[in-house]
């Protein structure tokens, strides 16, 4: 069975700050997919970036980069320049890339900006 | 984008009557949709995978009895919470995936919070 870890329960930063969010998971897969969900106050799940597990490049998404490390099982997003509107839920998510799979959420990381 | 409307918003209702709540895929077919619930300050806790046109998958220790999932079109999945009681108050939040492969990420609704007197 996978599992998803963030050790980070609340973080806040300063508005147009940089800030890291961190994630490990466990994993026997090798192809597999790694997610990072945003949960504001509204509770709508949004998805914020997306890394394939074969793909070495780590994604992008304006201000929201990754820091995959594979070897390490470790998933970390940098959100740049953050604004009012990151305060929220942050949750890392694992998929494995094999038929009808079902994503596994980590705990979550509060974060909030503050102005 | 891919969007998920999810209905009602909020309910709330007497103990023992049953619930119902849609979630529609209004610009994609989706394959496969999931039903998760969410207790508060907590991470979402998958109940069940549905695929159209058969029977739902239900996660260890989800009542399926209790929570009725149906499937029955491309863009349509429900999920009814039988009897309700207090215990079943809880955020309830529903996603939608086209086609079966991981290539596709899942699209969430705006979620129900449903709250049994």
């Amino acid at each position: 069975a996978q599992t998803v870890t963030q050790s980070q329960p609340e973080m806040s930063v300063q508005e147009a700050e940089t800030v890291t969010l961190s994630c490990t998971y466990d994993t026997s897969e090798s192809n597999y997919y790694l997610f990072w969900y945003k949960q504001p106050p509204s509770r709508q799940m949004i998805l914020v970036i997306r890394q394939e597990a074969y793909k070495q490049q780590n994604a992008t998404e304006n201000r929201f980069s990754v820091n995959f490390q594979k070897a390490a099982k470790s998933f970390s997003l940098k959100i740049s320049d953050s604004q009012l509107g990151d305060t929220a839920m942050y949750f890392c998510a694992f998929m494995r890339n094999f038929g009808n799979e079902k994503l596994t959420f980590g705990t979550g990381t509060r974060l909030t900006i503050i102005p | 984008g891919a969007v998920v409307s999810q209905h009602p918003s909020r309910v709330i209702c007497k103990s023992g009557t049953s619930v119902k709540i849609e979630c529609r895929s209004l610009d994609f077919q989706a394959t496969t949709m999931f039903w998760y619930r969410q207790f508060p300050k907590q991470s979402l806790m998958l109940m069940a995978t549905s695929n159209e046109g058969s029977k739902a998958t239900y996660e260890q220790g989800v009542e399926k009895d209790k929570f009725l999932i149906n499937h029955a079109s491309l863009t349509l999945s429900t999920l009814t919470v039988t009897s309700a009681h207090p215990e079943d108050s809880s955020f309830y939040i529903c996603s939608a995936r086209e086609g079966r492969t991981g290539s596709q990420p899942q699209h969430f609704g705006d979620g129900t919070r449903l709250s049994i007197l």
